[in-house]
């Protein structure tokens, strides 16, 4: 069965400072990956997903993800962190019939 | 820019009690999920929605639960008789119609509190 780690379950950075969030995934076909945030009260928001082509992918909010198909992951990072950016990220891996799978998600905390 | 809704945000129920909680697409969506977060947990997925019947359920959506279609806007989760264990943020998740994997748009939540 398909799953996702994060094997981060808080970081904390400071404002300005580059991030790098870990995620590695198990799935047997080529696979569907998404990043999703959660900020506290607020529903899932997508970040960035990757489904072909191009390994690095751009998302929002100055985000980027790499998909490294020998590794099994596909990590997000941000050159410069903004103090909006603390919230929860959820990496998630989609089966082909729309099924989503997430991982248990990395909590950043970012500091001043 | 349009999104899932959700009501309502919070709901608080006695064990045992039925609940309804509703949600509102992205009306040109035509795939639509539950999932729930019980606090401190992973998402996880309880039942797809395609084409006005089930598509794919988990082993958590047994026969308390129950999902519908009730008209053009609405897709409701209802829960038979609500457990202790059932209390978890609900979330509604909608995607676009044009292949098997889309981007699945997500709700604000429904924080559901059995007592």
């Amino acid at each position: 069965a398909q799953s996702v780690t994060q094997p981060d379950i808080h970081i904390t950075v400071s404002e300005g400072a580059s991030l790098e969030l870990r995620c590695n995934y198990s799935y047997g076909a080529t696979p569907y990956l998404f990043w999703y945030v959660q900020s506290p009260g607020q529903g899932l928001q997508l970040l960035l997903k990757y489904f072909s082509g191009d390994t690095l992918v751009q998302g929002i909010k100055g985000f980027e993800a790499e998909f490294k198909r020998s590794q099994s992951s596909f990590n997000l990072r941000k050159p410069s962190v903004h103090w909006s950016d603390a919230a929860e990220y959820f990496c998630a891996v989609g089966e082909y019939g729309n099924k989503l799978v997430f991982g248990a998600g990395t909590i950043l905390r970012v500091k001043s | 820019e349009p999104e899932v809704t959700q009501t309502p945000s919070h709901q608080v129920t006695q064990m045992g009690q039925e609940v309804i909680l509703r949600c509102v697409p992205i009306s040109n969506h035509l795939y639509f999920y539950w999932y729930r977060q019980i606090l401190g947990q992973k998402v996880e997925f309880l039942v797809s929605f395609y084409n006005n019947e089930i598509s794919e359920k988990s082993e958590i959506f047994d026969d308390q639960f129950s999902v519908e279609r009730p008209d053009g806007s609405n897709f409701t989760l209802k829960i038979r008789s609500t457990k202790l264990e059932d209390s978890a943020m609900y979330f509604c998740a909608s995607s676009e119609p044009t292949s098997a994997q889309e981007t699945q748009y997500f709700g604000p939540g429904t924080r559901l509190l059995v007592l």
